[in-house]
């Protein structure tokens, strides 16, 4: 239990498929991150969420829309994606002034396009 | 510019004593995270450092130099279950953004 849940953990989808990832945190935070992660390349940060507010956009497609109802969820909607979007996304969170501040990740989504 | 080094693979002895150094030149700096990251999980945080000097966790250590931009995370008594991706990160001066290495890939052999 790491406190982030993400699903679907598996995910397979053709190029003119919409679909969506959902993330969600019991642990109090206020701020949730999107990452990407390709092989053999760094964490990609994406989007971040401070108190439902998206304060950063690090100049992601379009094809990739976020959304956060609330502090506790996220979702990255997917629509016409290409291959090389084919990545593990993960959510994070962190904030609430407890700790050092660091993320909380979730187990990830693998994300395959077809 | 952001950037971040660390070693793409290591493999070190079940037993031995292992340092995986990190690199990083930023424009900004409030604290270096170490993470591990086991096949198919999620990254599990291990160490902070925001002043100079060696943070001792059990068999894991960690230490900074900011004048050289530089960080070592040391692992002790080396178990087989330590085998995973180290992933070194930088948070910018806003406390907002943690900027990852590629990660070091270690290996433990028997």
């Amino acid at each position: 239990e790491t406190g982030v849940t993400q699903t679907p953990r598996h995910l397979v989808m053709g190029m003119t498929n919409k679909k969506s990832l959902k993330c969600e945190q019991h642990l109090g935070h206020n701020a949730m991150y999107w990452y990407k992660q390709s092989a053999k390349k760094p964490l990609e940060l994406m989007f971040v969420y401070n108190f439902k507010e998206q304060t950063e956009n690090n100049s992601v497609p379009s094809r990739f829309s976020p959304e956060c109802p609330n502090s506790s969820h996220l979702f990255l909607h997917l629509h016409t994606l290409q291959p090389e979007d084919s990545a593990l996304y993960l959510c994070a969170s962190n904030g609430g002034g407890r700790g050092t501040g660091e993320l909380f990740f979730g187990e990830g989504s693998r994300l395959t396009v077809l | 510019g952001q950037n971040i080094d660390q070693p793409t693979e290591m493999t070190a002895t079940e037993g031995a004593i292992v340092q995986i150094n990190c690199t990083y030149q930023t424009s900004g700096f409030n604290g270096l995270f170490w993470y591990q990251q086991h096949a198919g999980e999620a990254p599990t945080f291990l160490s902070y450092n925001v002043l100079d000097g060696l943070e001792e966790k059990g068999r894991f250590s960690s230490f900074l130099s900011r004048s050289k931009g530089y960080s070592y995370l040391l692992l002790k008594e080396l178990q087989m279950k330590d085998s995973a991706s180290y992933l070194c990160a930088v948070r910018d001066q806003y406390g907002n953004k943690l900027v990852f290495g590629a990660g070091t890939i270690l290996r433990v052999k028997s």
